[in-house]
């Protein structure tokens, strides 16, 4: 079974310009979260995806970022323009079930270094 | 403000000695605690506890949860260099069930 992959593996762009990351979850799994880690600090959830809608998306920083799931299959989040702060590793998980159960399963992240 | 630590931040030991990992957290509407591994990359799974004082183990790790307290500790014994991550501490609360919030981590080392 394939798992959570995400696209770039590392990103560097400058101050101000764009990007946009890519998560594509396990198949069939309904729900897909952000998460950041910013350096030194914890992982910090960033929103949740249930099929195409948004469930939550109160650990959002700011308008500078969107993020969005069409079809409900793989989502992308832009960031627009970058700044200095949004250097990080963006994390990606999904999960089938949602509940005390549920597991969520990651991805290897996308580094991204603004300068 | 909801809260998850861990100590400590790092840890380095030589293979064959134990080590435990604590993680302790404040947060309202406490449903369950996480324990998840990041080697290089993507952090998986290892263990999760709801209920206080009944041990989860695998293999050489085991972990328990103190739900008075307010804790939760990870045991690795006769660690192995396959061992060295970071280990992530994260909790789940009832209000949000599928959103976690996690510790910094530890980062452990271990020696050949």
């Amino acid at each position: 079974e394939a798992g959570v992959t995400q696209f770039p593996s590392h990103s560097v762009i400058e101050k101000g310009q764009t990007v946009t990351l890519r998560c594509d979850p396990i198949s069939g799994h309904d729900n897909l979260y952000w998460y950041r880690r910013v350096m030194g600090k914890e992982i910090k959830f960033l929103l949740h995806f249930v099929k195409e809608s948004k469930q939550d998306e109160s650990g959002m920083p700011n308008n500078r970022f969107l993020a969005e799931r069409t079809g409900g299959t793989y989502s992308t989040l832009k960031v627009q323009p970058a700044e200095l702060e949004d250097s990080g590793v963006y994390f990606c998980a999904s999960s089938q079930d949602e509940g005390i159960g549920e597991k969520l399963f990651f991805g290897s992240g996308t580094q991204l270094s603004v300068l | 403000e909801d809260k998850v630590v861990q100590s400590p931040l790092s840890l380095v030991v030589h293979e064959g000695d134990t080590v435990t990992l604590n993680c302790s957290y404040e947060v309202t509407n406490f449903r369950s605690l996480l324990w998840y591994k990041q080697e290089k990359k993507a952090p998986t799974f290892l263990f999760m506890l709801t209920s206080s004082g009944i041990e989860k183990k695998s293999g050489r790790l085991s972990s328990i949860l103190d739900k008075k307290e307010l804790f939760s500790i990870l045991n690795i014994t006769a660690t192995q260099t396959g061992d060295s991550a970071i280990y992530l501490c994260a909790v789940r609360k009832g209000s949000t069930l599928g959103r976690l919030y996690f510790g910094r981590g530890t980062q452990l080392t271990v020696w050949p």
